[in-house]
């Protein structure tokens, strides 16, 4: 089936350091997977961080940007320089545009120390 | 626009309880999703609505649990005989269409199964 593997947390980063959380795909029934991250900050509700839908793009939000990787069936998330406030869980996901449905991994929890 | 809105916020069972939760989308949205997710797990899928109609149910163990959305826009979902494998959280999210190609959540509702 399909699935979503991203780097197992917690990962801890001093701010102003730079960041990359690793995401890996399979889509074996998907033929044009669309490629998210969503992020869930404390007390909140998961949310829409940044998406891609085409394959070889880069999608990016608030400092944060990734890329679709269709040979190495990857979407790592990068960020140049992290702050306090993007301390979060934040969750890779495949998206079916067939049949409307999402796939997400395990969530990667992310603390920003000053 | 007001969010996706969910209730309860908690629920605590004993083994064999009955609960039901509550979903109301961001009007508009015809498609309404329920996750479940276990603590420190991902999202996992386990129905999802276009409008009235399951489009999807084969991840909701049947035998005990059952999700309606009669009129396309409400939605309930139900377990008749609660296990402590249920406890978790439960997610509920909406999506207008897959032009917009994005999953709103709401806050979810938390489960505990004693």
């Amino acid at each position: 089936g399909d699935s979503v593997t991203q780097t197992e947390g917690p990962v801890t980063v001093s701010e102003s350091e730079s960041l990359i959380i690793n995401c890996t795909y399979s889509a074996t029934s998907i033929a044009y997977p669309n490629l998210f991250w969503y992020v869930r900050y404390p007390g909140e509700g998961l949310q829409l961080l940044l998406k891609v839908i085409t394959a070889g793009q880069k999608g990016s939000s608030r400092g944060f940007e990734a890329t679709y990787n269709k040979e190495t069936t990857s979407f790592h998330l990068q960020k140049a320089s992290v702050q306090e406030s993007d301390s979060a869980v934040y969750y890779c996901a495949l998206g079916d545009p067939g049949n409307y449905k999402y796939v997400f991994g395990a969530g990667t929890r992310l603390k920003v120390i000053a | 626009e007001a969010g996706v809105t969910q209730s309860p916020r908690y629920a605590v069972l004993q083994e064999g309880q009955a609960v039901s939760f509550w979903c109301d989308p961001i009007s508009g949205h015809d498609t309404l999703y329920w996750y479940q997710q276990p603590r420190d797990q991902g999202p996992q899928l386990l129905v999802y609505f276009r409008d009235e109609a399951v489009i999807d149910n084969s991840q909701l163990p049947s035998d005990r649990f059952s999700a309606v959305r009669p009129k396309g826009t409400n939605s309930t979902l139900k377990i008749q005989s609660a296990k402590q494998g249920d406890t978790a959280t439960y997610l509920c999210a909406s999506s207008r269409d897959w032009v917009q190609n994005t999953l709103y959540f709401g806050a979810g509702t938390r489960l505990s199964v004693l």
